[in-house]
């Protein structure tokens, strides 16, 4: 199985405040995407990046940065914290590409935005 | 944005029952996944369906692309307490291999 992990599990940070979020992967795969989870809309994209350096936007990527500086890290910025950012944040990992593609997760990062 | 719209939301039934979820879009996707996420944990790949028609099934679990590959449904039969859970589509869209989903079908089943 392809190891991907979060971190951190939980944060609360205030108002205003700049987060990162890390994503690890173990398998050295291309293409690397965060997404946000909140009751009503689904999973929805933020980033995703293709490459080391190369990244481009989601459908949700205002008030969000990433980098990705090697293979392995894929990290989300949230420059100013809102409350509107209050969600649990995915990570995934495309484990093949293609018409057969199948993504795993990472097990999400709860983040409370007081 | 591509839309792909779930029905039911949310299904509760008792074990050993019979259920379809269903996934529709007005979009054409290149293939369509499933997954399901139990709480406090990501998303899990069930299934990837690819050509139009194709029906592939996973022990109790049958899925169908539909002919039109806009549309796709779950089919499980003999539910089980161990199916509860956020059941997810998801279609592969163009360039960088992106996936729009769903917003999820709630399923719990009852002893």
């Amino acid at each position: 199985d392809a190891g991907i992990t979060q971190s951190p599990r939980h944060k609360v940070t205030e108002t205003g405040t700049p987060v990162t979020l890390r994503c690890h992967q173990t398998e050295n795969h291309r293409y690397m995407y965060w997404y946000r989870q909140d009751p009503g809309h689904g999973l929805r994209l933020i980033h995703y990046s293709y490459g080391v350096k190369d990244t481009d936007k989601g459908e949700v990527s205002d008030g969000y940065s990433v980098s990705r500086s090697k293979t392995e890290d894929f990290l989300l910025t949230l420059e100013s914290a809102t409350s509107s950012q209050t969600s649990v944040y995915f990570c995934a990992i495309s484990v093949r590409t293609g018409e057969a593609s199948g993504y795993t997760f990472g097990s999400g990062t709860r983040l409370t935005v007081v | 944005t591509q839309l792909l719209e779930q029905s039911p939301q949310f299904l509760s039934i008792q074990e050993g029952e019979n259920l379809t979820v269903y996934c529709n879009s007005s979009s054409v996707f290149s293939s369509l996944q499933w997954y399901r996420q139990e709480p406090g944990e990501g998303p899990v790949l069930l299934v990837t369906v690819v050509t139009g028609g194709e029906v592939k099934k996973l022990k109790r679990l049958t899925f169908q692309f539909g002919d039109a590959r806009k549309d796709s449904s779950l089919h499980i039969t003999a539910a089980q307490p161990g199916d509860t859970g956020l059941y997810l589509c998801a279609g592969l869209t163009g360039g960088g291999n992106k996936l729009t989903f769903g917003t999820g079908t709630q399923l719990k089943v009852e002893l």
